[in-house]
């Protein structure tokens, strides 16, 4: 069985400050996707960044970083310098490596960022 | 940019009807799905479509739901009778190949059964 938990459930911070998204998962697949969606107050899923389980190198785009621990089963998502507009749902999510992309996805972290 | 695309936005209908949601998913996908999410909870995978059959469904799809792709073009989710416990928003995903690309998703149909 597949588990992706984000235990913060909601996270508040001031604008400019750095934030912290954490994600655990737990799977029994060898190789898998991990991904993380924002869900505007508009509701639509945005794709962010999929990641594999054969690359545990640190993602950097712009102002948002991914860090993926294999050893430790986390795929935590930072955003530097947080702006009013990052004010979001964060998901995080897991496939397997199956072919099809069924996603298992978190509880969500809401955002929100205050100017 | 190409884009899932789900219609309606919004709809409202009495405990017991039929509702179907629609999807028209990226052109040269072949991978399709409905996902849904209760308020203030986390998305769910309901079911995959792959060359005009299910390939994989959840528990929360049970018979009262089932989903067709009529025409080539549409995927489309139906569910036969509503219960209230079906308010939910319901998202089309749709994904290019067999191999782990991501899946787009559309923007959603908020159902809500009164």
């Amino acid at each position: 069985a597949q588990k992706v938990t984000q235990a913060q459930t909601e996270i508040s911070v001031v604008e400019k400050e750095d934030v912290t998204l954490d994600c655990v998962y737990e799977t029994r697949d060898t190789t898998y996707y991990l991904f993380w969606y924002k869900q505007p107050p508009s509701g639509e899923l945005v794709f962010l960044i999929r990641r594999n389980s054969f690359d545990e190198q640190n993602e950097i785009s712009g102002r948002y970083s991914w860090n993926f621990q294999k050893s430790t089963s986390s795929f935590n998502f930072t955003i530097t310098a947080s702006q009013v507009v990052d004010s979001a749902v964060y998901f995080c999510a897991l496939a397997p490596n199956s072919g099809y992309s069924t996603l298992t996805f978190g509880k969500g972290t809401m955002l929100l960022v205050s100017p | 940019e190409p884009e899932v695309t789900q219609t309606p936005s919004h709809q409202v209908t009495q405990m017991g009807q039929e509702v179907i949601l629609r999807c028209v998913p990226i052109s040269n996908h072949l991978y399709f799905y409905w996902y849904r999410q209760i308020l203030g909870q986390k998305v769910e995978f309901l079911v995959s479509f792959y060359n005009n059959e299910i390939s994989e469904k959840s528990e929360i799809f049970d018979d009262q739901f089932s989903v067709e792709r009529p025409d080539g073009s549409n995927f489309t989710l139906k569910i036969r009778s509503t219960k209230l416990e079906d308010s939910a928003m319901y998202f089309c995903a749709s994904q290019r190949d067999r191999g782990i690309t991501e899946a787009f998703f559309g923007q959603g149909t908020r159902l809500t059964v009164v």
